[in-house]
């Protein structure tokens, strides 16, 4: 039963372009998403979050939205650039501090 | 400021072994969580410590168990080891928030 979904498994993106990333869920009572960033030979490492009760959070070059009537987040990064190359995987919390669920990963390529 | 260290960074076991994998969380952070990450999927949840109690567990076996220390430092311990219990596992500390910092992983080999 996967809780959360990436159903793209790889993205490629042009540098400067926008690059977004989607994810679905199906759990309702799901009250935090976050965003990680992970290159090969290291851990996750966390980029961006957003509580239920809002629908946008943005940190510079990253913005998450979060769509809950359509249980959707996509995470957008703008510019994109080639350091950004990695897998994203986005997550999912019904409290804080508590268990996340993960999805599959997005590979993310950005070609200079 | 160190962050969440693990080691050993790369193991081999043989079937049947068992293991004992470390982890420090980030300074001031007195959560721990454990995740098993296979090959082309996302980390999973083995289970989580808070108070050298195990708060929550996912769908693991009783061969996982795991422990913290006053310090706040864990272990994972995998019994009986299998071949479908190669992974990365990876450890992850926070504090109150939902943000949970994560180790670089144990690559773990059973043969």
């Amino acid at each position: 039963d996967q809780q959360v979904k990436q159903n793209s498994p790889s993205l490629s993106v042009q540098e400067g372009r926008i690059s977004i990333l989607n994810c679905d869920y199906t759990n309702s009572m799901f009250d935090y998403f976050l965003w990680y960033k992970k290159y090969p030979a290291e851990g996750p490492t966390f980029l961006i979050s957003i509580s239920s009760i809002k629908d946008k959070n943005e940190d510079g070059r990253f913005t998450v939205f979060l769509n809950k009537s359509a249980k959707h987040l996509s995470l957008h990064i703008v510019p994109s650039q080639p350091g950004d190359s990695a897998v994203y995987f986005c997550a999912a919390s019904e409290d804080q501090g508590g268990k996340l669920i993960f999805g599959q990963g997005t590979e993310l390529s950005v070609k200079p | 400021d160190a962050g969440v260290t693990q080691s050993p960074t790369h193991l081999i076991k043989t079937r049947g072994q068992q293991v004992t994998l470390r982890c420090s969380p980030k300074s001031g952070h007195d959560t721990v969580s454990w995740y098993q990450q296979a090959l082309g999927q996302g980390p999973q949840f083995i289970f989580q410590y808070y108070e050298e109690e195990e708060r929550q567990r996912g769908n693991f076996p009783d061969r996982f168990s795991g422990h913290q220390f006053p310090n706040y430092s864990s272990e994972l311990n995998v019994n009986a080891l299998l071949l479908g219990d190669s992974a990365l596992y990876l450890c992850a500390s926070s504090l109150r928030g939902p943000e949970a910092f994560f180790g670089q992983g144990t690559r773990l080999t059973v043969v």
